[in-house]
Parts: C-alpha cells; structure tokens; sequence
C-alpha cells in the first residue's frame, strides 16, 4: 500500500535551518510529481512547494521562494525540504503529498516551530 | 492568485441530514480542475473529488460534487457520523494552487 513518512520537523529559533524528509513505499516514486502542503495551527491548507518527476520544474510559494529547497533522491525514494531563514510564521505541520494537482496520498504530517 | 471563498464557515446539522457546501473562486476556474477534501482533527486531509464531480477511489456515493466556473458544490446526501469534519476546496488550475478557508460540518 502506499505509504508516505514525514519526518524531520522540530522546534527551531528564527533565521534558523531544518530538513524535512518523506520517505516513500508501495508506489513507482519516479512516476510521480511530489509536492509539500503545510497547515499552520487551527488554520487552512497551503501550498508549499512541488517537484516533477525528472527534479527539472519546480514550484514555490512566494512566502518561502528564496529561503526553501525542494529536492528529491530517487534513488532513495525520498523527498527533502530544506528550509533556511525560518520565521515564526513558517510554524505548521508540513505534509509531503503525492501529486502536484490533488494529491490523493499524504503523509502524516511533521510539526515545525519556529520560536524563539 | 485565484482566492476560494468557502460557506458556510460552520453547517450545523444532524445524522441523516443533507449537506451542501460551497466553493465560490474569484476567477473562472478552467476546465473544472477543482478538488474537495475531508480532514479531521490530528489527521491529514483526504481526497474526496477532482476536476470537480470525480470520486476518488473508494469513497462512498453520498458524496457528489458539482458546478464549473467560478461556483462548486460538494453534496453529502445523508451525513453518516464519520462525515463530521473539515472540508476543503482547492483549484489546480493556475498557480499559485490555492485552498479554500474550509467549512466545517459539526454536529447538531
């Protein structure tokens, strides 16, 4: 069955670094887009970033463009996120998420707190 | 950015009842390429619907989606006590891709 692990997340003071990784299982990893979708406490769904399958077309939100990488290890069937310059109101569970368009699997969410 | 406006924030409705909630988009969404989600607390969301009236596998026929354009409807025909929850929408028509705010179905 498919099977998305998100990991990585914390707590981390501002202008600070973290690496989220989602590992995945049961599915072809490379025929799929791959994308993160964070929601921050008690609020809505956004968007955060997504990859195509070849790692050529990426997409990034403008609250985080020039501050999170995406990237994925294919051979690793793996997903990262590497989020440098974190603020306060990048606090939120991070889910990786299969697909670019409606993804119909999701991991299980990371936590990460931004706070000093 | 096209921006989703969901209502009602909050329904209120009993076992066995119909539901309707709306996604009303700022822009004609093209093409339908509109989707639905449940999520409940501490869970990740679900995929309910795609381009727009689409079930996702699996899911149960009391749930329909409708509509084009700028206006969208998910239906829960008799809400079962596991229909309790958050829904979203969400446009994959142009990016940024966007949710809705969410309404949520609790019970009366």
């Amino acid at each position: 069955q498919v099977q998305l692990v998100d990991s990585g997340g914390g707590l981390v003071k501002p202008g600070g670094s973290l690496r989220l990784s989602c590992v995945a299982s049961g599915f072809t990893f490379t025929d799929y887009h791959m994308s993160w979708i964070r929601q921050a406490p008690g609020k809505g769904l956004e968007w955060v970033s997504y990859i195509n399958t070849s790692g050529s077309g990426i997409y990034y939100a403008d609250s985080v463009k020039g501050r999170f990488t995406i990237s994925r290890d294919d051979a690793k069937n793996s997903l990262h996120l590497q989020m440098n310059s974190l603020r306060v109101e990048d606090t939120a569970v991070y889910y990786c998420a299969r697909g670019n368009k409606y993804p119909g699997y999701w991991g299980q969410g990371t936590l990460v707190t931004v706070s000093s | 950015e096209i921006v989703l406006t969901q209502s009602p924030g909050t329904l209120s409705l009993s076992p066995g009842e119909r539901a309707t909630l709306s996604c009303r988009a700022s822009q004609s969404v093209t093409s339908s390429y509109l989707a639905w989600y449940q999520q409940k607390p501490g869970q990740a969301p679900r995929l309910l619907i795609y381009g727009a009236s689409n079930r996702a596998a699996g899911l149960p026929d009391r749930f329909s989606g409708s509509g084009s354009g700028t206006d969208f409807t998910l239906t829960i025909s008799r809400l079962e006590p596991e229909d309790f929850a958050v829904y979203y929408c969400q446009q994959y028509d142009k990016t940024p891709l966007t949710f809705g705010g969410g309404t949520k179905v609790e019970i009366k």
